[in-house]
């Protein structure tokens, strides 16, 4: 069982948004520890999404967005398109310095 | 072009040993964190170590800690992880990922490779 906890699943239809949550503690994400958030396609390696709470790499839409508050954070996904369908990862850091992943969020595009 | 590019998995039985190997192209090698993470089939992300430069430090998963040991030969742009006391759990693919950004270690994982896998059966 991860220490972020995210829903294990999502859907929404196309044009529609989904925001999907990553509740930690305050050893974590409330101890001021940023949050990033990576997408992975189903036989890919993970993709860097968000960073630091709401930043987005470079080729990222602006459709996918990010946002903290307390101990918890949470991703955006607005005008869904066929090809966001992918599993969703939180990862932040608590106190000892370790990573940590959320258990991962399956949005399915209806 | 920034690449990582595991090696090194492949069929163990329980209590034996891996070493896998990352390779690294593109970048400085020596002036970014890097981390290993894992995924077991059909599961989630788990980190698994990291090391941190500067001056080095190195942080471990508790299901790996005593187990396995992260190193990295700056000369040979490859970071490694030895894997010993093999456990049917630690059965995955295993990634090797680098930070974004230079010299801070929370800055999250940009470029990733495409893993390698591990199973450890009898």
């Amino acid at each position: 069982q991860s220490v972020l906890t995210q829903p294990p699943s999502v859907s929404g239809a196309p044009g529609q948004r989904v925001t999907i949550s990553c509740t930690g503690t305050s050893s974590n994400i409330g101890a001021g520890y940023d949050v990033h958030w990576y997408q992975q396609l189903p036989g890919r390696p993970p993709k860097l999404l968000i960073y630091a709470n709401r930043n987005r790499p470079s080729g990222v839409p602006d459709r996918f967005s990010g946002s903290k508050s307390g101990t918890s954070a949470s991703l955006a996904i607005s005008g869904l398109q066929a090809d966001d369908e992918a599993d969703y990862y939180c990862q932040s850091y608590d106190s000892s310095l370790s990573a940590l992943f959320g258990g991962g969020t399956k949005l399915t595009v209806l | 072009e920034v690449q990582l590019l595991e090696s090194g998995g492949g069929s163990v039985q329980p209590g034996g040993s891996l070493r896998l190997s990352c390779a690294v192209s593109g970048f400085t090698f020596s002036s970014y964190d890097v981390n290993w993470v894992r995924q077991a089939p059909e599961r989630g992300l788990e980190w698994v170590s990291a090391f941190r430069g500067g001056p080095d430090t190195t942080y471990y998963a508790d299901s790996v800690k005593g187990r396995f040991t992260i190193s990295r030969d700056d000369s040979k742009n490859t970071l490694y992880l030895q894997m010993n006391s093999l456990r049917v759990e630690d059965t995955a693919v295993y990634y090797c990922a680098k930070v974004l950004v230079i010299g801070f270690y929370y800055s999250g994982l940009d470029v990733w490779g495409h893993g390698t896998t591990v199973i450890v059966s009898s």
